[in-house]
């Protein structure tokens, strides 16, 4: 039973445009939440993570959002560049969990169009 | 050069036979993991392991084994292969500086298909 779900398989996007990925989670103990990006032949590569303590976390085009009550997150993506064409997965973790092993989404198939 | 590799990056192989995946890393991590891809399934552990004499199962180990020859390699077994282990395995590392700060680093993956 996945406990991270990531429900869009795909998402096309025009340059410039805002990306928007969703996750959704369903173990209350997750308080730590990653994505991650994938290009063909490469393994995956961190790009932005988020605890429980914060709602907003930005890195430059990148800011990830976390609504707890929701068990929800989203990564949006602004403006859109054709490099941003890759899968994006969403993962989390519990701190509680002193392995600290990640829980893996589906993954999101974006493709950003001229 | 990579940080983490993995050998082979493609392989094809027949029912029933023993393969070997072999991850490496230079970053000093200690802890090690394998996982396996499959379409609409996301990424799912295989192994962990904290240290040379630390390996724990994760949720998919069955038909599966390991070994940790030292700190920087990790190796994946498929003592038996079957067509349903055909999928793109990772090794990865991390090393965790805080109570946040997990991030896992990943090999390239290998393609494995199993006939």
């Amino acid at each position: 039973d996945q406990q991270v779900k990531q429900n869009s398989p795909s998402l096309s996007v025009q340059e410039g445009r805002i990306s928007i990925l969703n996750c959704d989670y369903t173990n209350s103990m997750f308080d730590y939440f990653l994505w991650y990006k994938k290009y063909p032949a490469e393994g995956p590569t961190f790009l932005i993570s988020i605890s429980s303590i914060k709602d907003k976390n930005e890195d430059g085009r990148f800011t990830v959002f976390l609504n707890k009550s929701a068990k929800h997150l989203s990564l949006h993506i602004v403006p859109s560049q054709p490099g941003d064409s890759a899968v994006y997965f969403c993962a989390a973790s519990a701190s509680t969990d002193s392995w600290g092993k990640l829980q893996f989404g589906a993954g999101t198939q974006v493709v950003v169009t001229p | 050069d990579a940080d983490v590799t993995q050998t082979p990056r493609n392989r094809i192989t027949k029912t029933g036979k023993r393969i070997m995946l072999e991850c490496s890393q230079t970053k000093g991590h200690d802890r090690m993991y394998w996982y396996r891809q499959d379409p609409g399934l996301g990424l799912r552990l295989i192994y962990y392991s904290f240290d040379v004499k630390d390996i724990n199962k994760g949720e998919i180990s069955d038909g599966y084994s390991v070994s940790r020859q030292a700190q920087a390699k990790f190796s994946l077994s498929l003592e038996s292969a079957i067509p349903n282990q055909t999928a793109l395995y990772f090794c990865a590392t991390s090393d965790p500086a805080g109570a946040y700060t997990d991030t896992q680093y990943f090999g390239p993956g290998t393609r494995l298909t199993v006939l």
